[in-house]
């Protein structure tokens, strides 16, 4: 009984390299949210999608940053031209419904920037 | 819009002792509230959800809170502390389709 999975759980990328964050949601859930978490803060909602939508893309920045979850395969955040400030643990979460929902969390995926 | 307020960003006790994490939240429907906790290096983990249907919910880990509407609160209580209480604590609200954290308290027990 697999739960969210996230990969790679960490990864070092140079200023101006493209990131690519994996999430594969627990079997039968469709919803998948990402969260960033800065160091000493708390969860920040960047992105709300479903299969082959974007539900609520309201907590993602407007530019470098870009989310999908395709029909097969992984939901992906990809982050273009990272900064330093965007080091950060990624948290991806699914949920079997829209709404009220638990959602379930993967481990995380560490981004450090140098 | 829905949101949620953890006073005290760390809260220190020994153990054996009650843990009590306070959450505020607010919301213009009627929210289901959680409370997650995250041990170092990993991600968050349920540890109990209030949906309306009793007042009182029980969690793991011998942890439980209590929905008070009159004061909009959901804190989270353990009468005695262990010492792999230790981690971060999150209280969420989730209305309609989204889900708001507070900014964690960090619990530390000491022997």
């Amino acid at each position: 009984n697999a739960g969210v999975m996230q990969n790679p759980r960490h990864l070092v990328r140079r200023r101006g390299q493209e990131a690519r964050l994996r999430c594969s949601p627990m079997k039968g859930h469709s919803h998948v949210y990402w969260y960033r978490q800065l160091p000493e803060e708390g969860l920040k909602f960047m992105v709300y999608l479903q299969k082959e939508n974007i539900i609520d893309e309201s907590g993602m920045p407007k530019e470098r940053f870009s989310a999908e979850f395709p029909k097969e395969g992984p939901s992906i955040l990809r982050i273009q031209q990272v900064v330093r400030g965007d080091s950060a643990a990624y948290f991806c979460a699914s949920s079997s419904r829209q709404g009220q929902e638990t959602q379930y969390f993967g481990p995380g995926t560490r981004l450090l920037v140098l | 819009a829905q949101s949620v307020t953890q006073l005290g960003s760390h809260v220190s006790v020994s153990e054996g002792a009650l843990v009590l994490l306070r959450c505020n939240y607010s919301s213009s429907v009627p929210p289901y509230l959680f409370w997650y906790v995250q041990y170092p290096n990993q991600g968050l983990q349920l540890l109990l959800k209030y949906t309306s249907a009793a007042t009182l919910v029980k969690g793991i880990n011998g942890f439980e809170a209590e929905f008070k509407k009159s004061e909009t609160s959901f804190h989270l209580t353990k009468p005695s502390a262990h010492m792999s209480d230790a981690a971060e604590y999150f209280c969420a609200v989730s209305a309609y389709n989204d889900m708001r954290f507070g900014a964690g308290t960090r619990l530390t027990v000491k022997p």
